[in-house]
Formats: C-alpha cells, structure tokens, sequence
C-alpha cells in the first residue's frame, strides 16, 4: 500500500514567520511531488510542483525534494494569514498519471 | 490558464435516485481525468482514472455500475452516481491532467456537494 505521510497540525506560525511543512512518502519510484492547498469547503489548489531533487523556489513558496530520503518539504516565506489552509502533499505513482495525496497538515497563520 | 469547472456545485436528492456530475476542462485538453471523493476531514480518495475514448479504470473497492464514467471528448468527462443512498454522500472533485513541461499537472475542480436524504 503506498502512502503519503503528513503531520496533520495544526502548525500555528505568527504573520510574517516562516512555515515549514513535511511529507514523506513510501513509493521508491515516484518521480514527482506536488504541494496543493485546500480551504475549508473548497477543493485543492495547486501551487508547486517538483520533479527533480533539491529546491524549486516560486515567490514565496520554495519546495525541496529528496527522492532517495523520500522526502518533500514546502517552506513559506513571510506568511500571512490568508495562507491558513490544510496543505496536502500529492506524489506522482510510479509509470502512471496518478497521485497518492498524504492526509494534509493545517496550517495556522496569526496575525 | 489550466482552469477546470465542475457542475452542478451542489445536488441534494432523494434516496435511489441517479446525479450526473459534468467536469470540464476550459482552456486546455485533457486525455485523462480523475475522480475523487473526500469524505469531512479526510484526504482525497482516488476513485477512477477516465481516459477519453477508452473505459475508466477503477480503483480497489469502487464499484463501477454505481459510479458510471464517461470521458466523451478531450473536454468532458462525467460521472453519474446510480441509485444514490445516503453513504454516497461526499464531496465529489474532479482533476484534469495537464503537461507542463516537466510533467504531468493535475487541476482540480472545484467540487460538486452531493448530499442524498
């Protein structure tokens, strides 16, 4: 059974920190990771993707991939709390178009 | 650009009726799609993998003839759920895949409430 393993949270981080959120999952031969943030009553929103090991920086998000530790991190700069949502880490299954979503971490953004 | 629209956004129906769920993909092709359903506090749960022109493929424990699939056109797929009782309650979320460059990006709808009285 392939999983993606996340801490649910809450994360409670104060505007303008840094947020860190973890995943790892369980699948040797994923080739991709996805970082999706869902509101409350609302379906995902993709916001990064990441094919290659080490980092991928798009505005305020930077996403780190380690296929061999199985390991994809989201850091989020400068948080605001608009950014408070349940962040769900999707990897790609091997040789296929699907995606084992991990159980998401909600994260907390204080003014 | 990658924008999907699913319709109906909520249906409430009587127990043993049919709904019939439409996800489209607006501003690019997709040869395949997804249905999820996300029960309150859970994760997303991949029930079928829809490939246009070709038959859905389910996943262990979804059971085809209540969760009927077609992929009509590179734009459309849709999802009917047969005969509906009260457990088929969920949120139902559809995602179509898109190449971006490096890889294949899936994009989500944005959800059809099902609730069945």
């Amino acid at each position: 059974q392939k999983e993606v393993e996340q801490n649910s949270g809450p994360l409670s981080v104060p505007e303008g920190a840094i947020a860190s959120l973890n995943c790892t999952y369980s699948d040797r031969g994923s080739q991709s990771s996805f970082w999706y943030r869902q509101y409350s009553g609302k379906s995902p929103e993709l916001i990064m993707s990441i094919y290659s090991n080490g980092d991928k920086e798009d505005g305020r998000f930077t996403a780190q991939l380690n296929k061999a530790s199985q390991y994809v991190s989201l850091l989020i700069r400068d948080s605001q709390p608009s950014d408070s949502a349940t962040y769900l880490c999707a990897v790609g299954v091997y040789n296929t178009d699907k995606l084992i979503f991990g159980t998401g971490t909600r994260l907390q953004v204080f003014p | 650009g990658a924008v999907v629209s699913q319709h109906p956004s909520r249906v409430i129906c009587k127990s043993g009726t049919s709904v019939k769920i439409e996800c489209r993909s607006l501003d690019f092709q997709a040869t395949t799609m997804f249905w999820y359903r996300q029960f309150p506090k859970q994760s997303l749960m991949l029930m079928a993998t829809s490939n246009e022109g070709s038959k859905a493929t389910y996943e262990q424990g979804v059971e085809k003839d209540k969760f009927l699939i077609n992929h009509a056109s590179l734009t459309l797929s849709t999802l009917t759920v047969t005969s509906a009782h009260p457990e088929d309650s969920s949120f139902y979320i559809c995602s179509a895949n898109r190449n971006r460059g490096g890889g294949n990006e899936q994009f989500f709808g944005p959800g059809t409430r099902l609730t069945v009285l």
